[in-house]
């Protein structure tokens, strides 16, 4: 079955620092990848989506590049700032070859930023 | 604000009790989709409901139902409760169809914290 395998946490960084979340996937044909954000109390946001291999999703100065050959949709910011602090979780979904497109969540990574 | 509705917000209930958690997806969205966070499981798909129907089970318990009603709202039933069930429950909708491509973003809504003392 499909399996999301991402960093595990706590990640803790300064204000400005690079930030790398690896995420690793396995899955049947050809998932769609996606990075959700839960802000403390609140639900999933999408931050970013990539559709097919080498799309790179980028948003809110995130960014993810789709690697079929490596299977792995790692997230990174070249400055985190405080408002960042939340947990990222990595999925994706393969589409079912019908209707079913439900979700496959990593555990989760939980980022706090230091001002 | 997603546009994806859940309520209650918060539900504390009882060992043995039955709860009804409603979910109101967005606008025009057909599929409902009902995951379960929990400490130790992390987040897990349970059900999906396509314009009514049932469409993917996943680790859903059999104490657990859901449906989906003509207008597009969606209820999980959870009955026989126990102390494990305590998480937080999540609806989300989605526009999927033949031609989405497999682009399927989903909307979640802000949750239902469940508490079984």
């Amino acid at each position: 079955g499909n399996s999301v395998t991402q960093m595990e946490g706590p990640v803790t960084l300064s204000e400005e620092a690079f930030l790398t979340i690896n995420c690793t996937y396995t899955a049947t044909g050809y998932p769609s990848l996606f990075w959700y954000v839960q802000y403390p109390g609140e639900g999933l946001q999408l931050l970013l989506k990539a559709t097919k291999a080498d799309d790179k999703g980028s948003n809110k100065g995130f960014e993810a590049t789709y690697r079929k050959e490596t299977t792995s949709f790692h997230l990174e910011k070249g400055s985190v700032q405080v408002s960042d602090s939340a947990v990222y979780f990595c999925a994706l979904s393969d589409g079912g070859g019908g209707s079913n497109y439900k979700l496959t969540f990593g555990k989760g990574t939980l980022l706090t930023v230091n001002p | 604000d997603s546009g994806v509705t859940q309520t209650p917000k918060h539900l504390i209930t009882a060992t043995g009790q039955r709860v009804t958690l409603r979910c109101s997806p967005r606008s025009g969205d057909l599929s409902v989709y009902w995951y379960q966070q929990s400490l130790d499981q992390g987040l897990q798909f349970l059900i999906q409901y396509y314009n009514g129907e049932e469409r993917a089970k996943g680790n859903i318990l059999e104490r657990f139902s859901a449906q989906q009603f003509p207008d597009l709202h969606s209820e999980l039933n959870l009955s026989s409760l126990e102390l494990g069930d305590s998480a937080l429950y999540f609806c989300a909708s989605s526009q999927v169809g033949v031609t989405s491509g497999g682009h399927n973003e989903q909307f979640f809504g802000p949750g239902t914290r469940l508490t079984v003392l």
